[in-house]
């Protein structure tokens, strides 16, 4: 049973706001919210991990509603740089279970 | 600072070869992760040590398959009699925290059995 669901890919333009959701109804009360970015050619890079309502840092936002059951991914201004994939992962952070999914495809296009 | 580093970074073998692969996890982290990762799919999860302990197996594939990380250190995957369907981008990633989702990757090893 996947313990998350997210689209298989977008699109957008440079400039752009984009918003990425992923569904977990199945989260557990230990469970953090972790996302990574994948480039072509190189291994995933931690974005951003959270437990509940809303946390930012440099490259980000997540955004976690009061029920838990999704979270949104939100990158502001992306730029073509940003086209990668990006997963959603959720799990006990003290007890390795890392499931990587196929991720979502961001494409930006000029 | 230096990140994790993995080496070959090519690895191309005959079936039926054995092949090692290495990861050199960033210094002070406390755990190393394995994993394989086909074409256009995300990372799969092998196996994974705290410190020098193998705490979970789980996910090698078959007994072809085994690590160590002897001085909790510097990790070897080793894949025994290679097959075809062993061909894949091999990642290593490391946590400073045990078990945690926050890791880092390294630039894979891509392995060709031939």
């Amino acid at each position: 049973l996947a313990k998350t669901t997210q689209p298989i890919s977008m699109d957008s333009y440079e400039g752009q706001e984009v918003n990425i959701t992923c569904s977990h109804n199945n989260i557990a009360t230990n469970d953090y919210i972790t996302w990574y970015q994948q480039f072509p050619s190189q291994g995933p890079r931690f974005i951003i991990q959270g437990y509940k309502t809303k946390v930012t840092n440099e490259v980000a936002s997540l955004f976690i509603p009061a029920d838990r059951k999704s979270s949104t991914l939100s990158l502001p201004r992306v730029s073509l740089s940003d086209t990668a994939v990006y997963y959603c992962l959720v799990g006990d952070n003290n007890n390795n279970d890392m499931r990587f999914g196929a991720g979502t495809r961001l494409t930006v296009k000029p | 600072g230096a990140g994790v580093s993995q080496s070959p970074r090519y690895k191309v073998t005959k079936r039926g070869q054995d092949v090692a692969l290495r990861c050199d996890p960033i210094s002070g982290h406390v755990s190393l992760y394995w994993y394989r990762q086909a074409l256009g799919q995300g990372p799969e999860f092998l196996t994974y040590f705290n410190y020098e302990a193998q705490q979970d197996k789980s996910g090698l594939p078959n007994d072809r398959f085994s690590a160590e990380r002897p001085e909790g250190s510097i990790s070897t995957l080793t894949i025994q009699r290679t097959e075809q369907r062993d061909s894949a981008m091999y990642r290593c990633a490391s946590s400073l925290a045990q078990a945690s989702y926050e890791q880092y990757f390294g630039p894979g090893t891509r392995l060709t059995v031939t």
